[in-house]
């Protein structure tokens, strides 16, 4: 069974450009989050969704970070415009139900130049 | 937010020995998840735990739920080399429904 699907793995943009993140997750996985992990920090949520509500935003900085998961399956992240501060690596984890163990993808490393 | 306290931070070792690490938190957890993290990949999950008191183990590795539901440990037997990494705990508060919370880290080097 194949694990959660991140793409890309990499990324480099100049600061003030916009930039998206994919997340596949586990099939069948209802819940779905999205972590931002900071260089030695622990995974900080940004946002979990449930099927295709966003249930628990309240730590995503919604002036420049927006998301979706439209049908329930697949999610976006989008920053629109990066900063430099926003250099991380960005993480997906998704759950078969909310109080589940959370999977996670390998995580996109932002760079923000 | 909810804050976990891990400890500690860093842990050197020989090979073969033994590692204990820990989890604290001011807030009463209803789930306490252990997942080790390598170079550029993912946290990958070790250990789940939903009772207080509960003990599992998963190979050479034991985690326990804390009786007073405010604590996790998890136990590495034996160490080698591969153990290296960073490990974290993350747990559901029970006054934060599914939210999953991490601690900061500990990062385990083993010498061979």
């Amino acid at each position: 069974e194949a694990g959660v699907v991140q793409s890309p793995r990499y990324k480099i943009i100049e600061k003030k450009q916009p930039v998206a993140f994919w997340c596949n997750p586990i099939s069948g996985h209802n819940t779905l989050y999205w972590y931002l992990q900071n260089l030695g920090q622990g995974p900080e949520l940004l946002i979990r969704y449930e099927n295709e509500e966003a249930v628990d935003d309240s730590q995503l900085p919604k002036d420049r970070f927006s998301a979706e998961r439209l049908k329930g399956v697949d999610s976006t992240l989008k920053i629109q415009p990066a900063e430099l501060g926003d250099s991380a690596v960005y993480l997906c984890a998704s759950s078969l139900a909310s109080y589940t163990e959370a999977f996670f993808g390998q995580g996109t490393r932002l760079t923000v130049v | 937010g909810q804050q976990l306290n891990q400890s500690p931070q860093s842990m050197f070792i020989q090979e073969g020995e033994d590692v204990s690490m820990n989890c604290t938190s001011s807030s009463i957890f209803n789930t306490w998840l252990w997942y080790k993290q390598e170079p550029g990949e993912g946290p990958v999950l070790l250990i789940a735990l939903y009772k207080a008191g509960e003990l599992t183990s998963n190979g050479r590795l034991t985690a326990q739920f804390g009786i007073t539901r405010k604590d996790s440990f998890l136990n590495i037997s034996a160490s080698i080399p591969s153990d290296v990494g960073i490990y974290f705990c993350a747990g559901r508060a029970e006054t934060s429904g599914s939210r999953l919370t991490f601690g900061e880290g500990t990062q385990l080097t083993v010498n061979p």
